[in-house]
């Protein structure tokens, strides 16, 4: 069971929009703003995607936003590639200097 | 361009050790904190261990708290994990993450990663 709450898979269409969401508590994703996102290819390591709940990278796609509502953050993929299918995990800071993953989220593009 | 390319991993004994290493290049490594996670075969993403830019401090996660230790060496641009008295459940691909600054308390995002280094641990 992991620590932040995100669906199992999503899909979409290409040229769609979709959201993960990644689903915590006060203590870590709505007490800071230290929520960062990461996509990550079968056998590849994880890339950093969001950090700070909505900045991006230098070099990430505009296409890539993050947001923070409450307990509760998002990614948001807009106009869907091939090339983002992908699993995506979330991450936040958690009070007493820890830090807490997703279980992560499988996306399909049809 | 930042690599981090991890060694050691490998196959080895419930109860047994290992060491983990993490060679960096292009960046000034003494200047950043670095991390481990680790992702075990078919699971998510686990956070290990931080340590400072110059190893003052370090930071564990609950299961490998009291077994597993973080260091670096800055004159050799390494970081390691000794990691003892594994068990089953630690069987993961690690890798090791720069952290955006000097290794704060606040844990907050890692880039990059490296390829990762897989240890299996099994009788």
């Amino acid at each position: 069971q992991s620590a932040l709450t995100q669906p199992a898979s999503v899909s979409g269409s290409p040229g769609q929009s979709i959201t993960i969401s990644c689903t915590g508590t006060s203590s870590d994703v709505g007490g800071y703003n230290y929520v960062s996102w990461y996509q990550q290819h079968p056998g590849k390591a994880p890339k950093l995607m969001v950090y700070d709940v909505s900045m991006r990278p230098s070099g990430v796609s505009n296409r890539f936003s993050g947001s923070k509502s409450g307990n509760t953050a998002s990614l948001t993929i807009s106009g869907l590639q091939a090339e983002d299918e992908a699993d995506y995990y979330c991450s936040s800071y958690r009070s007493s200097s820890t830090l807490v993953f997703g279980g992560g989220t499988k996306l399909t593009v049809l | 361009q930042v690599q981090l390319v991890e060694s050691g991993g490998g196959v080895v004994q419930p109860g047994r050790s290992l060491r983990l290493s993490c060679a960096a290049s292009g960046f000034t490594f003494s200047s950043y904190g670095m991390h481990w996670v680790r992702q075990a075969p078919g699971k998510g993403l686990e956070w290990v261990a931080l340590i400072s830019y110059d190893g003052s401090y370090k930071y564990y996660g609950d299961s490998v708290k009291g077994r597993f230790t973080i260091s670096r060496d800055n004159s050799k641009n390494t970081l390691h994990l000794q990691m003892n008295s594994l068990r089953a459940d630690d069987t993961a691909v690690y890798y090791c993450a720069k952290d955006p600054g000097s290794g704060s308390p606040y844990i907050n995002w890692f880039d990059p990663w490296g390829q990762g280094t897989l240890v299996t641990v099994s009788s």
